[in-house]
């Protein structure tokens, strides 16, 4: 099986700006959460979704949202963007407890 | 909220010694899992604990769970160079599905 997909893997943005995220999880995984890892913070959960729901959601400002699609593929949007939000943005999708990661999206905040 | 603490931050070892790595919890967990994290890479699923007191080995890595369910560890034996890597726990609480990860730590293993 191919892995957890995620698109694009590098991306630089203004302040300001919007940014979409794509994550395109393991064929027959419907649960997908979403992560932001930084060196200062570490990996902080953003949120889940499972069967276009989501179902879980961490502690970020209403600027971080996501959503899932029919075919279980989820998108993760930040508006209005800040320097803060440099990080590596990580998807994993999940069978039962086991979470496989994608290899992230590079996003740098300028 | 729940947190998650990892020591030691960072460890260096000479090839061929051990290592070990702490995970604590501020409450009490349902499950404790383990990933390893390759410079430049992503975390990988390496185990997941569930029962108190639970011991799991996968070669040369021995996970344990602890007793009340607030602590666990990784130890290796004898690290090898493909070792190298950040190894970080996550836990979950009640019913929720949701991981707090730890801070990680950081292992160097010198040739």
């Amino acid at each position: 099986k191919a892995g957890v997909t995620q698109t694009p893997r590098y991306l630089i943005k203004t302040r300001g700006q919007q940014v979409t995220l794509s994550c395109s999880p393991i064929s027959g995984h419907r649960s997908v959460s979403w992560y932001q890892q930084t060196p200062g913070q570490g990996l902080q959960f953003l949120f889940e979704y499972f069967s276009e729901t989501q179902r879980n959601k961490g502690n970020f400002p209403g600027r971080f949202s996501g959503r899932q699609f029919s075919n279980s593929r989820s998108e993760m949007n930040v508006s209005t963007l800040e320097l803060g939000d440099s990080a590596l943005y990580l998807c994993a999708s999940r069978v039962l407890d086991e979470q496989y990661f994608g290899p992230g999206t590079r996003l740098t905040v300028t | 909220g729940q947190q998650v603490m990892q020591i030691p931050q960072y460890q260096h070892v000479q090839e061929g010694e051990d290592f070990t790595t702490y995970c604590n919890s501020s409450t009490t967990l349902s499950n404790i899992q383990w990933y390893k994290q390759r410079p430049g890479g992503h975390p990988v699923f390496l185990i997941q604990l569930v029962k108190s007191g639970e011991v799991k080995k996968q070669k040369r890595l021995t996970f344990q769970f602890g007793e009340a369910k607030k602590n666990s560890s990784l130890h290796i034996t004898a690290t090898e160079t493909s070792d190298v890597g950040t190894y970080l726990c996550a836990g979950a609480s009640g019913s929720a599905r949701q991981l707090t990860f730890g801070s990680g730590t950081q292992l160097t293993v010198l040739p």
